[in-house]
């Protein structure tokens, strides 16, 4: 149980283009997911806690208008890569806690962005 | 703020005993975690700690001190497939469901034969 499920796996696009990453909780209801992101051989940083309902908390130095984030039912959480650059490519990785602590939060698969 | 520090780089042999350590200096504490993640790969929760001690877990055992901002992840009868980082993380007070995980850079650890 407690399975998150994301969507691209790997994807290439064109600098300037708009790529959107897809994060569903399978089996839980999830009103609160987290979005990292993780560059080569570097840890995961925290970019933005998604809220079912209201709008993202975005952390300090994320830019809202170009991580476009929706979460619009219990299930679902995505993230929009807007005008994408090569600079933007990246390991994208979603999270949510389905609160049974001693599974701990419960990871995406995540999304291989490369933007040539 | 948040500092969490583990060391960058560990290696051992097959079949030993490897300590990471991870101290952290962060505002306010609800339980620290302990991830591992293969190349490539999402994370695989490991352990979690919130009271001090000992918690055991099969091969996996992981120690916390509050009081000293610490904790220890300890692997024994290290196996090949053990390489891959090791990642330290705090969460905060608050709702637990609706707070993120702030990561320390990660451990990555090298066994070799």
């Amino acid at each position: 149980g407690a399975v998150v499920s994301q969507h691209p796996s790997r994807v290439i696009c064109k600098s300037g283009t708009s790529v959107k990453i897809e994060c569903r909780s399978l089996d839980f209801q999830a009103t609160t997911m987290f979005w990292y992101r993780q560059f080569p051989k570097q840890s995961l940083m925290l970019m933005a806690t998604s809220n079912e309902g209201s709008k993202a908390t975005y952390e300090q130095g994320v830019e809202k208008d170009k991580f476009l984030i929706n979460h619009a039912s219990l299930t679902l959480s995505t993230l929009t890569v807007t005008s994408a650059h090569p600079e933007d490519s990246s390991f994208y990785i979603c999270s949510a806690n389905p609160r049974v602590v001693f599974n701990g939060y419960t990871f995406g698969s995540g999304t291989r962005l490369t933007v040539v | 703020g948040q500092n969490i520090d583990q060391p960058t780089e560990m290696t051992a042999t097959e079949g030993a005993i490897v300590q990471i350590n991870c101290t952290y200096q962060t505002s306010g504490f609800n339980g620290l975690f302990w991830y591992q993640q293969h190349a490539g790969e999402a994370p695989t929760f490991l352990s979690y700690n919130v009271l001090d001690g000992l918690e055991e877990k099969g091969r996996f055992s992981s120690f916390l001190s509050r009081s000293k901002g610490y904790s220890y992840l300890l692997l024994k009868e290290l196996q090949m497939k053990d390489s891959a980082s090791y990642l330290c993380a705090v969460r905060a007070p608050a709702n637990q469901a609706g707070t993120a995980l702030i990561f320390g850079k990660g451990t990555t650890l090298s066994v070799s034969s």
